[in-house]
């Protein structure tokens, strides 16, 4: 089985700033990962996905991610956040399991990017 | 462009009630998921349905059951609600093809069991 962590419950920072947002998976086969995000008393919506060829994924919003097959992380990055990023981000993973995996997302806690003036 | 609803944002019910939460989307997708968000927990699959009235447990099915009559309605129950299942409860949809498609969520139900 598949799981995914996120290293920081919650990341403060200052408008124009840059972030990190940590993720670790781990899984004896090869994984799929994903970014969604959160806005307040809102459903997730995808931010941007990891499915083979380059490592580097970008995304919506200026976000980006770095696939590491050797360190098992995906963190997403943004070189200046403004306000209206202050969100919460969850990193997921899915397994190619043929016909019977259906997408199925394993998540991480998530962590929670608060973004002050 | 996908739209996924919820039948309630907000819902407040009684220790014991049966409590029902109704997920429809509009694009045709086979496979459908319920889960339930606590903080610091993340997502948690409860349920998931790959065809009408084709359904398999997720990680966390006790006290849950769902219903799938028809393909664009999934709907999670809770049989006798109790305070510990309190959450809020996301319902998402895919398409039944190759895993690199992603899920469509909806807004979210927000449970209060008193």
């Amino acid at each position: 089985a598949q799981s995914v962590t996120q290293l920081d419950s919650q990341v403060p920072v200052f408008e124009e700033a840059p972030v990190e947002l940590r993720c670790n998976y781990s899984s004896s086969v090869s994984v799929y990962l994903f970014w969604y995000v959160q806005y307040p008393n809102q459903g997730l919506q995808l931010l941007l996905k990891y499915l083979s060829g380059s490592t580097l994924v970008k995304g919506i919003n200026g976000f980006e991610a770095e696939f590491n097959k050797s360190q098992t992380s995906f963190h997403l990055r943004k070189p200046s956040v403004h306000i209206s990023d202050t969100a919460e981000y969850f990193c997921a993973v899915t397994v190619n399991a043929g016909g019977t995996s259906y997408g199925k997302l394993t998540f991480g806690q998530g962590t929670i990017l608060t973004v002050h003036p | 462009d996908v739209k996924v609803t919820q039948s309630s944002r907000y819902l407040v019910k009684r220790t014991g009630e049966k409590v029902f939460l109704e997920c429809v989307q509009d694009m045709d997708h086979e496979n459908m998921f319920w889960y339930r968000q606590d903080p610091g927990l993340g997502l948690r699959l409860i349920y998931f349905s790959y065809d009408v009235k084709m359904k398999e447990k997720g990680d966390i099915p006790e006290g849950y059951s769902v219903s799938r009559e028809k393909k664009e309605r999934f709907s999670l129950i809770l049989e006798s609600a109790s305070t510990n299942q309190t959450s809020m409860y996301l319902c998402a949809s895919r398409p039944n093809r190759e895993v690199v498609y992603e899920q469509y969520f909806g807004p979210g139900t927000r449970l209060t069991v008193t």
